[in-house]
């Protein structure tokens, strides 16, 4: 079974911070998808990497996806309230259709 | 409507009782899925369909679950003789075709509790 590990499981910062959520495996994936889920609703797609090294962004939010498609990130410049919720990385594995979710990192953002 | 719709979207019940949750994928979309996700957490696999195919269940915890699609439209995640470990929020999602590169369109989910 393949398995992707978030981290932190928790953040809460001020209004105006950075912060970085990782989302690490032991196996490649052949894409990775990015979901924000805000609660009593269901999660929604921020963004999919594919190509190993890819770095996408999204206003103020940047993705990266790991060299050996491994591993992935995202980073939040100068973090809004609005941008309050819970994050969860999925990976589709390289055979089946199936996607892997994280356990999701919850970010709280103080104003 | 344009998304995924789900109901109930609160199920509250007696443990030993059967539930039933209802899932309305987007139109035209063949792929479908449901997951159940507890407090706060990530989500579990538990079954897809996919046009025609054959499902995989794979993902499915107990023989107390079960799924169908009909039509290839809507589908039914049955669970019967509920225990109180099955209560989470559960979410079926759809997306255009089958591949590991398709977004997927969740709705908002039923919360169940057994009582």
């Amino acid at each position: 079974t393949q398995l992707l590990e978030q981290s932190p499981q928790f953040l809460s910062i001020q209004e105006g911070e950075n912060l970085t959520v990782y989302c690490n495996s032991s196996s490649v994936f052949s894409s990775l998808q990015w979901y924000r889920q805000e609660p009593g609703e269901g999660p929604v797609l921020l963004v999919t990497v594919v190509t190993g090294g890819e770095v996408k962004k999204l206003k103020r939010l940047t993705f990266q996806f790991g060299d050996a498609r491994k591993d992935s990130s995202l980073h939040i410049t100068a973090a809004q309230p609005g941008d309050t919720g819970l994050y969860l990385c999925a990976g589709a594995q390289e055979y089946g259709n199936k996607l892997v979710f994280g356990a999701g990192t919850i970010l709280r953002v103080k104003s | 409507g344009a998304g995924v719709s789900q109901s109930p979207s609160n199920k509250v019940t007696e443990k030993g009782k059967d539930v039933e949750l209802r899932c309305d994928p987007i139109s035209g979309h063949t792929a479908l899925y449901w997951y159940r996700q507890s407090l706060g957490q990530g989500l579990e696999f538990l079954i897809y369909f996919q046009g025609n195919s054959a499902p995989d269940k794979s993902g499915l915890p107990s023989d107390r679950f079960s799924a169908e699609r009909t039509g290839g439209s809507v589908s039914t995640l049955t669970i019967q003789r509920t225990q109180q470990e099955d209560s989470a929020v559960y979410l079926c999602a759809s997306s255009p075709r089958v591949g590991q590169d398709q977004p997927q369109h969740f709705g908002d989910g039923t919360r169940l509790s057994i009582l």
